[in-house]
């Protein structure tokens, strides 16, 4: 099976601080990749998929990019409201595995 | 709108069965897979397997391959996971999510709001 990875595990960070979180795949998935937020007691909600493309109706301080192994979700002013664990998922194969996540707080 | 509607929290012992459902509506349900996703207490969130509800086509991950069954009933547009006999391991939070087109592996854009399981003697 294909691994996700993800860094860093947690973050503090200030708001309107740009926040990158990175997501690695033990192999190449092309651009097979989504990410979704989870508030805490909440639903996980998609972000970003095929690595790059803003899901309707989701902030535009949100931000995919990369392709092959590598890829990165940005924020690039972190708000309050973006308190959360995100989570990377590769969708080239069965089976479609998450990233451990990466929780973010305010600082 | 399109709503995924799962059935409520459950309280379980060890050794038996259960099956819990997923109701979808607002759009043709036998179009687009299904997904089963589990989450522990804490933990993270696993893929545990997908089914097309229009043939009934199902695939599984390794993990969770033979320790779940997944079905539908297109009849009533409701999805399904089941256990024959729970273990106190099985204790999470299970969410059924949906593909945005009918192909097999791709991400999902509506997520049901999460059915708790707890397995406890």
């Amino acid at each position: 099976d294909i691994q996700m990875t993800q860094s860093p595990s947690s973050l503090s960070a200030s708001v309107g601080d740009r926040v990158t979180i990175t997501c690695r795949a033990s192999q190449g998935i092309s651009t097979y990749l989504a990410w979704y937020q989870q508030k805490p007691g909440k639903v996980p909600k998609l972000l970003i998929y095929d690595a790059s493309t803003l899901q309707s109706g989701v902030p535009s301080r949100f931000s995919g990019s990369g392709s092959g192994t590598d890829f990165t979700l940005t924020i690039s002013s972190l708000q309050p409201e973006d308190v959360a664990t995100y989570y990377c998922q590769r969708y080239n194969s069965a089976p479609n595995t998450f990233g451990p996540g990466t929780k973010v707080n305010i600082k | 709108e399109v709503q995924l509607v799962q059935s409520g929290a459950e309280v379980k012992k060890p050794g038996e069965s259960l099956k819990i459902s997923c109701k979808g509506s607002g759009y043709s349900f036998t179009n687009y897979w299904i997904a089963w996703v589990r989450q522990m207490p804490g933990k993270g969130l696993e893929w545990m397997g997908i089914i097309y509800p229009g043939d009934s086509d199902t695939r599984y991950s390794p993990s969770f391959q033979g320790q779940v069954t997944i079905s539908a009933d297109k009849s009533i547009s409701t999805a399904y996971l089941q256990w024959s006999s729970l273990k106190a391991s099985d204790t999470a939070m299970y969410y059924c999510a949906r593909h945005p087109s009918s192909r097999t592996w791709v991400y999902f854009d509506y997520w049901g709001h999460g059915t708790l399981v707890t397995v406890s003697s």
